[in-house]
């Protein structure tokens, strides 16, 4: 069974703390995707990597960085937390479109983030 | 550009009954159109992809949608409503015809499903 895992399903953090989120997949795919997704915004595209060390801003970049040091592992980092990154994030993987032309995502569980 | 509607932000039906979620697309390419569910706190699963094999597609859990090229459209049905069927439905859109190894993906708002017994 495919699977995309996060590291957390719940953290609750303090204003101000660097914060790490971790996503892993087993599907040797080549794209990961960090998204977030809040009340009536659906979801939003934070960043994405096509390959390793490779990264591309997304729609809401601000405030966050990423890391993609190994295929499977996508790391989401907030430098300095913020209570508007209070916020479920999700964590997804896709194959490249000569591999499969449709572009399915899979996605994580996701994490629920508080920053108090 | 790509675009995707959701007309109704929430919809509700009675259990047994039939569920209409209504999905409209705007794509420069031939797009490869895709429904996710999301049950609470809980990741999104997909539900079915059109692949351009067939107008109507049959996805997971008696789910179906079908492809309307005319009229832009890819409405997810299902005859009869049960009650695990509460969750947020996601209309997707992707372009299939870009050559770049990121394809950008559009997300619909979502609707809300809500079944009563």
């Amino acid at each position: 069974d495919v699977k995309v895992t996060q590291s957390s399903r719940y953290l609750v953090k303090r204003t101000g703390e660097k914060v790490f989120l971790e996503c892993v997949q087993d599907m040797d795919h080549e794209n990961m995707f960090w998204y977030r997704q809040d009340p009536g915004l659906g979801l939003r595209l934070i960043y994405f990597s096509y390959d390793v060390k490779m990264k591309e801003k997304g729609d809401i970049p601000e405030g966050y960085s990423v890391s993609r040091e190994k295929k499977e592992r996508f790391s989401l980092i907030l430098e300095s937390a913020s209570t508007n990154q209070t916020s479920m994030y999700l964590c997804a993987s896709s194959s490249l479109p000569e591999k499969d032309r449709y572009n399915e995502q899979f996605f994580g569980p996701g994490t629920r983030l508080t920053v108090l | 550009a790509q675009s995707v509607t959701q007309l109704d932000s929430h919809v509700s039906v009675s259990e047994g009954t039939p569920v209409l979620l209504r999905c409209n697309y705007s794509s420069s390419y031939s797009p490869s159109l895709f429904w996710y569910v999301q049950h609470p706190n809980k990741g999104l699963q997909l539900l079915l992809k059109y692949t351009s094999a067939a107008t109507l597609v049959k996805g997971i859990n008696g789910f179906e949608a079908e492809f309307k090229k005319s009229e832009t459209s890819f409405h997810l049905t299902k005859p009869s409503a049960h009650m695990s069927d509460a969750a947020e439905y996601f209309c997707v859109v992707s372009d299939s015809g870009s050559k770049t190894s990121y394809d950008k993906v559009i997300f619909g708002p979502g609707t809300s499903l809500s079944v009563i017994p």
